[in-house]
């Protein structure tokens, strides 16, 4: 079946380095959001990703799509304390599935 | 634009007594998921409807849960009886699908925190 890796589980940074989390699949996929939850709340929508090799940027937020549609990864330059929090990909393959990736939680330390 | 509205906010039950969670998702959005997301984890789809359809429910433990979303609008997720791995946070989300490689972005609700003891 569907396997969704995402790493790292935690991340620790200082406020001003940077940040990356990545996202694997198993197989390709149709497209790829990425969502944030802060502690206590919701997951709130990023971005979304379809063409391979897609590359799109918000601010400090860079988010990619691997070439074979089955990775991705959001980098943050100069990480504030504002960017606490989880942040997961959703997937929804070719078969129309949805499966969010486990997480990465990320702690700046002001 | 009102957001996804979700009650209760918090329920603490016994086990094997039943709970209901009702979600009001945005105006116009015909789809509408309910996840399960345990402490540290991801949100886990439990069923996704469009409109009164439900196209997945494969991860919905139809032992003991139950959904259904009358008229393509509000949705109620009934668990009976509940055990003790069943406390978790359940969100409601709705989104303007459409088929094909691309999505519309999911709207969550605040979720409810079902306790069980």
């Amino acid at each position: 079946g569907q396997q969704v890796m995402q790493i790292p589980q935690y991340q620790h940074v200082q406020e001003g380095e940077d940040f990356t989390t990545y996202c694997n699949s198993s197989t390709t996929l149709s497209n790829i959001q990425w969502y944030k939850q802060r502690p206590g709340g919701h997951p709130v929508f990023l971005i979304q990703l379809v063409k391979s090799g897609e590359v799109k940027k918000q601010k400090r937020l860079t988010f990619q799509f691997g070439e074979a549609k089955k990775n991705s990864s959001l980098h943050i330059t100069a990480t504030q304390t504002t960017d606490v929090g989880t942040y997961f990909c959703l997937m929804k393959t070719s078969y129309d599935k949805v499966i969010f990736g486990p997480g990465t939680s990320l702690s700046v330390i002001p | 634009e009102a957001g996804v509205v979700q009650s209760p906010r918090y329920k603490i039950i016994e086990k094997k007594q039943p709970v209901a969670f009702w979600c009001n998702p945005i105006s116009g959005h015909n789809t509408l998921y309910w996840y399960r997301q345990n402490l540290g984890q991801g949100p886990e789809l439990l069923i996704r409807y469009e409109n009164e359809e439900a196209v997945d429910d494969s991860q919905l433990p139809k032992d003991r849960f139950s959904a259904e979303r009358l008229k393509g609008v509000d949705s109620t997720l009934k668990i009976q009886p509940a055990e003790l791995g069943d406390s978790a946070v359940y969100l409601c989300a709705s989104s303007r699908e459409r088929g094909g490689i691309s999505s519309y972005e999911q709207y969550f609700g605040p979720g409810t925190r079902l306790t069980v003891t």
